[in-house]
């Protein structure tokens, strides 16, 4: 089956304990994004990548890291994280990166939550 | 820079009645729209699009029709079902410097029985 999988679902931490949130596509997609959604704010692009080892930020890339060293694997690292990075994050993955009109296919998400 | 807006939920209809969210958007160049739809609890799924101007994209009884005269997207559906309750994402994909996707702020719609 064709998807976008992100790891972990729900994820509780505390401030300054540097985690990763996996996400891995099976589409061979060339273009993958990471997106964090805040109410009220709607989803905002934190990074994404090209291709493999091609990435670039995007509007909110404050405080996180990525990297693609596989088409299919994109992780996202948050070195310090802090209370304001408490939000669902999520991945996704489109077919061609220099084309307007492809579609999006979206993980499941993470609800991350720092104290 | 491009943007999009869409009215501030949430949208409370019954069973039956007819939906419209608005949509409105800021581009440079020729973007192409998108609705995505949110079930709870899951990620952001395409509902319909629209590659230029005077388009009409259509799914599950859902349209929306690419207005370039009116920078406008606006969702409808004619008798809306208490399965469609979710939020909706308005969204364009424009190369305005680089490749993005530009989402509203999302629109709840709960429906009732």
């Amino acid at each position: 089956e064709a998807q976008v999988t992100q790891n972990p679902r729900y994820l509780i931490t505390v401030t300054g304990k540097k985690l990763t949130v996996t996400c891995s596509q099976n589409m061979n997609h060339e273009h993958m994004s990471w997106y964090r959604q805040d109410p009220g704010l709607g989803l905002r692009q934190i990074y994404y990548s090209m291709n493999v080892e091609v990435t670039d930020k995007g509007d909110v890339p404050e405080g996180y890291k990525v990297s693609r060293k596989e088409k299919r694997n994109f992780p996202l690292i948050l070195e310090s994280p802090s209370p304001n990075q408490t939000s669902l994050y999520f991945c996704a993955s489109s077919l061609r990166s220099a084309a307007t009109n492809e579609k999006l296919f979206f993980g499941s998400g993470t609800q991350l939550s720092v104290l | 820079g491009d943007s999009v807006t869409q009215m501030e939920g949430p949208v409370t209809l019954s069973e039956e009645a007819f939906l419209t969210i608005n949509c409105t958007y800021t581009a440079t160049g020729y973007p192409s729209l998108f609705w995505y739809v949110q079930y709870p609890g899951e990620g952001l799924q395409l509902l319909l699009k629209a590659t230029k101007a005077d388009d009409k994209g259509s799914n599950k009884g859902f349209e929306a029709t690419y207005r370039k005269e009116t920078t406008s997207f606006h969702l409808e559906k004619g008798s809306v079902q208490v399965s469609d309750s979710a939020v909706y994402f308005c969204a364009l994909s424009a190369t305005s410097g680089t490749y993005k996707y530009i989402f509203g702020t999302g629109t709840r719609l709960k429906v009732l029985a």
